[in-house]
C-alpha cells in the first residue's frame, strides 16, 4: 500500500457540469476525510467516514455535494452543477479510529478548474 | 474569532536563521496539535505532533502552552529546503475530533 490515491489529479469542467472524485485511502485506516483547499487558505474540512457511516458534514457541504463510501474502502465525492467557486483543490485524507495523536494522510489531491 | 490563528507571515529568512511561528486556537476542549507542513501545489504532510511538554525533532522544537492555548514551532538552522508553508493543525474537541487547519505561514529561505 503505497498510501491515500486519489482520482482524477486534475479536473477541468463546464459550469453547471457533474463532477466526482474518487479516493483510495490506506487499507488499514478506517477513517476517511475529504477537505477543500482554496489557493491561500489552509484546508477545510467537508466531510468525514468511519467505515462506511458519514458521521459529520460541515455546512460548507451544500446540498450540491454528495459524498459515498458504499464498503467502508474507497470514496468518491460528487459535485453537481458545478459553480465557479467550486475551483480548488479536494484533498482526501485518512486515518485509524483513536490515533489522535498521530494525525492524517493525505492523497495528492484533485485539482478541479471550473470555467 | 477564527478556530485556528496563525503569524500572517511571509517570513523571508536568509540560510542559517532561526524562525519561529506562532498559533492560537480557540476551543479549549482541543487535545491534539501538530504542524504539518505544505509546498507549492502539494498535499500538506505531518512535520511533527506537539506535545504538552514540548518536543524536539532535530532542528524543528514545538510548544504548546494550554492556558494560553499557543502553539508555537521554531525551526534552527534554516535550509533552503525548509521554504514551504507550515499549516498550525488542531483537533476540534476531545478525542476524535477532526483536525481543524490554519491558514499557513509561508516560509521562503534565502541563500
Amino acid at each position: 500500500d503505497t498510501g491515500v490515491s486519489q482520482d482524477p489529479r486534475h479536473k477541468i469542467t463546464k459550469r453547471g457540469q457533474n463532477v466526482t472524485f474518487r479516493c483510495d485511502p490506506i487499507s488499514e485506516h478506517n477513517r476517511l476525510y475529504w477537505y477543500r483547499q482554496t489557493l491561500g487558505q489552509g484546508p477545510e474540512f467537508l466531510t468525514y467516514f468511519q467505515n462506511e457511516a458519514q458521521l459529520e458534514k460541515s455546512r460548507l457541504l451544500s446540498d450540491r455535494f454528495s459524498a459515498e463510501r458504499p464498503k467502508g474502502s474507497f470514496s468518491t465525492l460528487e459535485i453537481q452543477r458545478t459553480e465557479q467557486g467550486d475551483s480548488a483543490m479536494y484533498l482526501c485524507a485518512s486515518s485509524l479510529t483513536g490515533t489522535g495523536n498521530y494525525g492524517y494522510t493525505f492523497g495528492s489531491g484533485t485539482r478541479l478548474t471550473v470555467v | 474569532r477564527k478556530e485556528v490563528e496563525q503569524d500572517p507571515g511571509p517570513f523571508n529568512v536568509p540560510e542559517g536563521a532561526t524562525v519561529a511561528f506562532n498559533c492560537t486556537y480557540s476551543n479549549s476542549a482541543s487535545q491534539s496539535f501538530f504542524w504539518y507542513r505544505q509546498d507549492c501545489r502539494k498535499e500538506p504532510k505531518l512535520l511533527m505532533s506537539v506535545y504538552s511538554s514540548g518536543n524536539e525533532d532535530g532542528r524543528f522544537t514545538a510548544q504548546l502552552n494550554r492556558a494560553s492555548q499557543y502553539i508555537s514551532l521554531l525551526i534552527r538552522d534554516s535550509k533552503l529546503s525548509d521554504s514551504a508553508t507550515y499549516l498550525c493543525v488542531v483537533n476540534r474537541g476531545g478525542s476524535q475530533g477532526n483536525l481543524i487547519f490554519g491558514k499557513g505561514t509561508k516560509l521562503s529561505v534565502k541563500p
